[in-house]
């Protein structure tokens, strides 16, 4: 069946440091791939997309990459600040009409100032 | 613009009782989803619709559960009876027509079944 994980320990960092998550896939092939972030208390938010004839993607201090040979994608948050602090989730979706996504569990990051 | 509003944002219930969560998606967004979050489980999707219809409901854990799209501003997620099992945060999402739209999520109802 479809799998998606990611780091299940919590991720803690230094303020100013890069934050590095990690979400592997296995027995799928998604065109595309979604990052959310989620706060204690709130719904998830969505961060950015990549697709699969996307080798990465930048918005401001978030890097996403996406390695359809390895089934990864990574997600990086540079000079990172306390208020990165949350749970982030990946979402692989797939081609055609389905709207489904598949979520990972989410890491936990914290940013210790 | 008002995000999607979920209703009520807590639920404390008994055994068998009827349960009513209610969403109203983001104007203009075409898509609804429904979803249930457990830390074993994470998120996991129950059903969706397109323009107020069902279109997969696959994820509806069983019989006891059952949603509506009356109109394009409105959505119910009912359960009856309730079980204790069904503990969980629930949340709506909306998303306008686009093959990888992002999903727009309502804070959820936290829902405990005693």
């Amino acid at each position: 069946s479809q799998k998606i994980e990611q780091n299940s320990e919590a991720l803690n960092i230094q303020e100013g440091k890069t934050a590095t998550l990690t979400c592997n896939y296995t027995n799928y092939s998604p065109a595309y791939l979604q990052w959310y972030r989620q706060d204690p208390g709130r719904g998830p938010v969505f961060l950015l997309l990549i697709r699969e004839n996307e080798k990465e993607k930048r918005k401001e201090r978030l890097k996403v990459t996406f390695d359809t040979t390895l089934k990864q994608s990574l997600f990086h948050i540079t000079a990172s600040q306390p208020a990165d602090s949350a749970t982030y989730l990946c979402a692989p979706g797939s081609a055609g009409n389905n709207r489904k996504l598949i979520w990972g569990l989410g890491t936990s990051l914290a940013v210790n100032p | 613009d008002a995000g999607v509003i979920q209703s009520p944002r807590h639920e404390v219930t008994e055994m068998g009782q009827e349960v009513t969560l209610r969403c109203k998606p983001i104007s203009g967004h075409d898509y609804l989803f429904w979803y249930r979050q457990t830390m074993m489980r994470g998120l996991e999707l129950l059903i969706y619709f397109n323009n107020n219809v069902p279109i997969d409901d696959s994820g509806m854990p069983e019989d006891r559960f059952s949603a509506k799209m009356p109109n394009a501003s409105f959505s119910t997620l009912k359960i009856q009876p309730s079980e204790p099992r069904d503990s969980a945060v629930y949340f709506c999402a909306s998303s306008l027509d686009g093959r990888n739209g992002p999903q727009h999520f309502g804070d959820g109802t936290r829902l405990s079944i005693l």
